[in-house]
């Protein structure tokens, strides 16, 4: 167990809708990321937040969207969806964004989303 | 750029057998090559990570190196065991700029008792 928590586990929706999905991050860890994993593409980061900040972007569609509240945990939001979101979402906590530091990522267990 | 590329795509072996993954990446400023291992259903879970200031890394069954000149680094897994039947992923973070991981495409490991 990695301690990051996502909810709900599954999701299953129509095209067109918007869903919501949750994020815990690890106790004591600042930064959280967002990554799709799919068939075709693999593991592909979307955004990451530190801190209630959004710090990094990645191949995320403009339909999307995502914030970190003041007790940290995340939500990622995803609208007008298409079959093609179809995917496991995972995130991932961090201690901290060190400067020219690294940051060792633990992943959560993953919402599995699938649009009809 | 920040591709990173990981080769087999599949991997069967015998139990006791050892197993060896490589990845390449092309973008020097990377310093951060974490290892993680799928399975079905689950989240990645990190197994081993070494940085760029260490060329040889070791935890029990597992070992991980790096050769910065070559831009490359291995996963090796010793005495296999069904239970290390999974995906594995490699990744590249790096120093400059985001900390998102870029991960491998995954290689997927059998383990035949």
């Amino acid at each position: 167990d990695s301690g990051v928590t996502q909810t709900p586990k599954h999701l299953i929706t129509a095209t067109g809708q918007r869903v919501t999905l949750r994020c815990s991050p690890r106790s004591g860890d600042l930064s959280v990321y967002w990554y799709q994993q799919s068939l075709d593409q693999g593991l592909q980061f979307l955004i990451q937040y530190y801190n209630g900040e959004e710090r990094a972007k990645g191949n995320i569609l403009e339909r999307f969207s995502a914030q970190q509240f003041p007790d940290l945990h995340s939500e990622l939001n995803l609208s007008s969806l298409e079959l093609g979101d179809s995917a496991l979402y995972f995130c991932a906590s961090s201690p901290q964004q060190g400067a020219g530091g690294t940051d060792t990522q633990y992943f959560g267990p993953g919402t599995r989303l699938t649009v009809l | 750029g920040e591709n990173v590329e990981q080769h087999p795509s599949t991997l069967s072996v015998q139990e006791g057998d050892s197993a060896v993954i490589k990845c390449t990446y092309s973008d020097s400023a990377s310093n951060y090559f974490p290892w993680y291992k799928q399975e079905l259903g689950k989240g990645p879970q990190l197994i081993i990570d070494i940085r760029s200031n260490v060329g040889e890394k070791k935890d029990q069954r597992i070992a991980v190196t790096l050769n910065k000149t070559a831009k490359h680094f291995s996963l090796h897994i010793t005495e296999t065991q069904p239970e290390d039947s999974a995906v594995y992923f490699c990744a590249r973070q790096s120093y400059t700029g985001r900390r998102a991981l870029t991960f491998g495409s995954g290689t997927r490991l059998q383990v035949q008792p």
